[in-house]
């Protein structure tokens, strides 16, 4: 089944412990990204990948890290969490370079940083 | 990319066809517009995008006007299962704003 996976679903942590939220995808897009989603801000960008090696900043990439080794994994990093970082993430990927391409979008993470 | 302008919120009856507007008045020539939405916190869902044309797939309809500054995505008989957050969005970058909560009542 073509799909977007992400580990953990749900996460507690405190502030200042890194942590890392995987995000795999079957479907050998090229193009990954990484949005959170908090009330009343709609989904916001953090990073994206148009395909190995290659990533850049999205609308809200502070305190955050992503890598892109392999096609298939774009894994968001948080080296030292804040409370403010505590939203609901979503891993999506297409095809392309988000350019007139379907985006599949992953069931997302729930992090909570006290 | 232009940005959109969509009703905070909706409500449609069981059966009925909701139709969901977004204005995009700054649109350029070569820029789609696309329809997402959410159910309850999943991921979002595509739906259905067009450039000009009108478009239908399974899922719904979407109607562009003739000067491309707005559109209206059209679910033929509405369900309880299509209550969800739709998202329209222009351009190619997919900045989703706040979307539409559709409410569907029985």
């Amino acid at each position: 089944e073509a799909q977007v996976t992400q580990n953990p679903r749900y996460l507690i942590t405190v502030t200042g412990k890194k942590l890392t939220v995987t995000c795999s995808q079957n479907m050998n897009h090229e193009y990954m990204s990484w949005y959170r989603q908090d009330p009343g801000l709609g989904l916001r960008q953090i990073y994206y990948s148009m395909n190995v090696e290659v990533t850049d900043k999205g609308d809200v990439p502070e305190g955050y890290k992503v890598s892109r080794k392999e096609k298939r994994n774009f894994p968001l990093i948080l080296e030292s969490p804040s409370p403010n970082q505590t939203s609901l993430y979503f891993c999506a990927s297409s095809l392309l370079a988000g350019v007139r391409e379907t985006q599949y979008f992953g069931p997302g993470t729930r992090l909570l940083v006290l | 990319d232009a940005k959109t302008t969509q009703p905070p919120s909706m409500d449609c009856a069981e059966g009925r066809a909701a139709n969901l507007p977004c204005n995009h008045s700054t649109i350029s020539g070569n820029e789609y517009v696309y329809w997402y939405r959410q159910i309850h916190s999943q991921g979002p869902q595509y739906i259905i995008h067009g450039l000009k044309n009108n478009e239908t797939n399974e899922m719904a309809s979407l109607i562009i006007t003739e000067d491309r500054k707005s559109s209206t995505l059209i679910l033929p008989h509405a369900t309880l299962r299509d209550t969800a957050v739709y998202y329209c969005i222009v351009g190619d970058n997919l900045f989703f704003g706040t979307g539409t909560r559709l409410t569907v009542i029985p």
